[in-house]
C-alpha cells in the first residue's frame, strides 16, 4: 500500500539558512499533518491543513511557515535556522480531517543544523 | 504535568512473554485513544484505535481503554524479537487536529 512521502530524508544546514521539507500524502487523503520531534522526545503538532486550508496550528515558530498545494501535497519552510531546530520532522495524513485518529505517518525528514 | 503519562521504560521481556503497555492521561475530552510503534529512526506506525471504553483485539494486540480511571493500555501476546521498538500512546479529541502522544516506552524482546 502507498504511504506518506518525504523528501528530503536527511538535511543539513547551518545556522540562519533556509529550508524546505515536501511530503505527499497517501493517495486520496486530503488532510495533512506536521510534527516535530527532538531527540528522545515525542511528536509535537505543529501545523495541519485540510483542503489547502490552514487547519489547526499547534507551536509552529513564526519563523516556519507552510502550506498544501492543488495535488494535496505539503511544503513547510523553515526560515533563520537555529541549532534547537534539529529534529525529525514528520508530515502525517488522514483520510479527512474528521478522522484525525487514523493519521498514517512518513518516514520523516531528519534535519541538523550546525 | 503532561496530558499524556507514559513510563519510558526500557521495558526488556523474553520471546513469548506477555507485554503490557499502559498510559494515564488527565484530559477527559481525549475521545480516540491509539498505540503507535516506532522502530529507531523511522516514523510512527500506526497499529491500533479504539474510541470506547473497552477491549480491542488485532491478532497479537490487544488495545484496553477505561475512560474512568483515564488509563489505557496495549498488550502484546506471544512477543518476538520484531517487537523490539518504541510504543507510543497517542490521544486525540475529535476537535483539535493534533495527536497527544504519551513519551513511549522502549521495549526489548530478547532471544
Amino acid at each position: 500500500a502507498a504511504g506518506v512521502i518525504q523528501s528530503p530524508r536527511h538535511l543539513i544546514k547551518e545556522k540562519r539558512e533556509t529550508a524546505t521539507l515536501k511530503c505527499y500524502p497517501i493517495p486520496r487523503h486530503d488532510t495533512v499533518y506536521w510534527y516535530q520531534q527532538g531527540p528522545g522526545q515525542d511528536p509535537q503538532f505543529l501545523i495541519s491543513f485540510y483542503e489547502k486550508m490552514q487547519s489547526d496550528k499547534g507551536s509552529i515558530p513564526d519563523r516556519f511557515s507552510a502550506q498544501q498545494f492543488s495535488d494535496y501535497h505539503s511544503e513547510l519552510n523553515m526560515s533563520s535556522l537555529e541549532l534547537g531546530d534539529s529534529a525529525l520532522y514528520f508530515c502525517a495524513s488522514s483520510p479527512d480531517r474528521r478522522r484525525g485518529n487514523e493519521q498514517f505517518f512518513g518516514p520523516g525528514t531528519r534535519l541538523t543544523v550546525l | 504535568q503532561k496530558e499524556v503519562e507514559q513510563d519510558p521504560g526500557p521495558l526488556s521481556v523474553p520471546e513469548g512473554a506477555i507485554v503490557s503497555l499502559n498510559c494515564t492521561y488527565s484530559n477527559s475530552a481525549f475521545q480516540y485513544f491509539m498505540w503507535y510503534r516506532q522502530y529507531s529512526r523511522k516514523g510512527p506506525e500506526l497499529l491500533m484505535y479504539t474510541y470506547s471504553s473497552g477491549n480491542k483485539e488485532d491478532g497479537r494486540f490487544t488495545a484496553q481503554v477505561d475512560k474512568s480511571s483515564k488509563y489505557i493500555s496495549l498488550f502484546i501476546r506471544d512477543s518476538q524479537p520484531s517487537d523490539s521498538a518504541t510504543y507510543l500512546c497517542a490521544l486525540y479529541t475529535g476537535t483539535a487536529s493534533k495527536l497527544t502522544f504519551g513519551t513511549g516506552t522502549r521495549l526489548q524482546v530478547t532471544l
